[in-house]
This record gives C-alpha cells, structure tokens and sequence, in this order.
C-alpha cells in the first residue's frame, strides 16, 4: 500500500563519490518534491517537479541534481557528496500544487557520508 | 526571508495532560497551515490543516490559527506516551502554492 517509496532506506557513501537517491510514487501526483533534513533541523526544500517542468530553490547548491524520467518517477543526485551533506532524504508529492493541497512523504533516506 | 519560528523544546508533559505547541509566521500573505508529527527518525505524517481564522478540532487534537497575529497553535487533549515526537508547523505562502516551508519542530516527551 505503500505512495511514496524510498529507496534505499539508509545510503552510506564516501567523501566526493556520486550518489542517487530514488523515489517513486503510485498516486500519479504532478507535483515531486525533495526536501533534506538534517538533525534537529527543520525540513528544507530542495527542489520541485510540477510535471516536467523543474524549480530549483536558490540556494540549493550546485552539487544537488534531479531528474524526473516521467510521472512515476524522481531522482535525487548528490554529484560530490560532502560531509555537510549527511541528512534524511524527504521525497514527497502532491496532486496539484493548491494552497490546501497536502504532501504525502516517503519514509526518507538517511545518508551518511564518510 | 519568509520564516515559521517554534519553540524547538522539549516539552514535557504528564500522561492525561493538555500539550500547547506553538508556531509564528513571518509572512503576511501565507494561506495555509499544517502540524506534521515526526517519530524519531520517520518521515513526517500530517495531523491537522487549518485555512482559517478560529479552531478546528479532529479527535483529541485541536489547530487554532489567528491570522491577525501570524500564530497558529496545536493542543493535544488527553496526552498519551505514543504522541511523544517531533510535532512540525508548516506554511505554504500565498506567493507560491508549491513551496509549504517548515519550522524546527518541537519536541513534545508525554510522560506515563
């Protein structure tokens, strides 16, 4: 029954070694979002899908990539994994992107970097 | 900068007891509220949305928002062990109906 899935539930990568985080979704939402987390922290958007068209948040940094292959579908790609980049991973969806739309979240992936 | 501010806690409360969370908006033209409930190392799960000024109660819990003073609130009746978490407030401005910003959260320990 699971919506949103992420895969895989924990990511542990090396300093400077490319990394994917992957999602999927079965409501068939338009809307895709990537949110990280970090500990006691608040969770921070990353970026968003409203179909195919991307909107990156301005302080994103460089290093963070995403592509969407199609509704179904959203990767996150971390491109030179620092150690300030360890945190839980948040996809989410909705199905319009309306004031009183709500996400639905996946479980999340916690990445370490080491 | 638009900013949602919590009191990031903990707050520690008796089983049975009544938990006040509380959350502040700095942007004027935000349309929409949420409290999420994060478990230690979940994702977060909505609990309640609320649009307009006044209460909206669902089970034991209870949104208030006030507009006037950009503050929106989360009583929790009947505290039991199992809503001890991370209780999150959210805001989606009305510059964007994609963005849905979140404070720190609060750390809520309902004590047996």
């Amino acid at each position: 029954d699971a919506m949103v899935i992420q895969n895989p539930r924990y990511q542990v990568t090396q300093f400077g070694k490319p990394v994917t985080l992957s999602c999927s979704q079965t409501l068939n939402h338009n809307v895709m979002y990537w949110y990280q987390q970090k500990s006691s922290q608040a969770p921070k958007l990353l970026f968003h899908y409203y179909d195919k068209d991307f909107n990156n948040e301005a302080d994103t940094p460089d290093n963070f990539q995403s592509r969407r292959p199609n509704t179904s579908f959203c990767f996150l790609d971390i491109r030179s994994p620092g150690l300030g980049d360890a945190a839980m991973y948040l996809c989410a969806t909705s199905s319009v992107a309306a004031f009183n739309e709500k996400l639905f979240f996946g479980s999340g992936t916690q990445l370490s970097v080491l | 900068q638009k900013e949602v501010e919590q009191n990031s806690g903990p707050l520690s409360v008796p089983e049975g007891a009544i938990a006040s969370l509380n959350c502040t908006y700095s942007d004027r033209v935000s349309q929409s509220f949420f409290w999420y409930r994060q478990y230690s190392g979940k994702s977060p799960e909505l609990i309640m949305s609320i649009y307009s000024n006044g209460d909206k109660e669902d089970g034991r819990f209870t949104a208030q928002l006030n507009k006037a003073s950009q503050y929106v609130s989360l009583l929790i009746r009947d505290s039991q062990p199992s809503d001890s978490a991370t209780y999150l407030c959210a805001v989606r401005s009305g510059g964007s109906n994609y963005k849905l910003t979140f404070g720190k959260g609060t750390l809520l320990t309902v004590n047996p």
